[in-house]
């Protein structure tokens, strides 16, 4: 089954405790993403990746570093958590087919941030 | 910068009920327009994608709509069922080169019984 998934599901950390967010598609897409989604704010995109270690910043990529060392895998990385990181984080990746990119969404990450 | 909008931001109906969800964006400079939906513990399911040169969608009983030069779009739901609860969140792409999507802030749906 054509699946993005999300480890963990849900996590509560403290402020700057290091924390990873694992994302993983089986799908052979190139394209990734890692998106927040904040109520009254909507999704906003954090990072992308077009392909094995090409990645680029989205909109707000402060407080978060990724990396692409392999096609299948995007972590997302909080280096020192803060409060205002309290989010639900999705993954997504992407296939261009017939001039469309396609999406799939992992089913996202909650996090608290104490 | 492109901006997206979804009034209202919940909505409530009887079953059965024809509904229409709005969309509006700043920018009609657009690629394409998806609707996608969003529930509980889920990640987000595309629903519809209209490209920037079509005017309409269809799916089952979901019609969506494209007016690039107004920047509005519709999501049109008929004989809604308490299943299609859920948050129905529009997102339009500004290019081909990449996947980015710009997202309003999703209309929450209940269809009561």
């Amino acid at each position: 089954e054509a699946q993005v998934t999300q480890n963990p599901r849900y996590l509560i950390t403290v402020t700057g405790k290091k924390l990873t967010v694992t994302c993983s598609q089986n799908m052979n897409h190139e394209y990734m993403s890692w998106y927040r989604q904040d109520p009254g704010l909507g999704l906003r995109q954090i990072y992308y990746s077009m392909n094995v270690e090409v990645t680029d910043k989205g909109d707000v990529p402060e407080g978060y570093k990724v990396s692409r060392k392999e096609k299948r895998n995007f972590p997302l990385i909080l280096e020192s958590p803060s409060p205002n990181q309290t989010s639900l984080y999705f993954c997504a990746s992407s296939l261009w087919l017939a001039g469309v990119w396609t999406q799939y969404f992992g089913p996202g990450t909650r996090l608290l941030v104490l | 910068k492109q901006e997206v909008t979804q009034i209202p931001a919940a909505l409530s109906v009887p079953e059965g009920e024809n509904l229409v969800l709005n969309c509006s964006f700043t920018d009609s400079a657009i690629y394409n327009l998806q609707w996608f939906r969003q529930d509980p513990g889920k990640g987000l399911t595309s629903l519809l994608l209209i490209q920037s040169s079509q005017r309409e969608q269809t799916s089952g009983r979901l019609n969506a709509s494209l007016d690039k030069s107004s920047g509005r779009s519709t999501l049109y739901i008929a004989a809604s069922q308490p299943g299609d609860s859920a948050t129905y969140l529009c997102a339009v792409s500004l290019t081909g080169a990449n996947s980015k999507l710009t997202f309003g802030k999703g209309i929450t749906l209940s269809v009561r019984p």
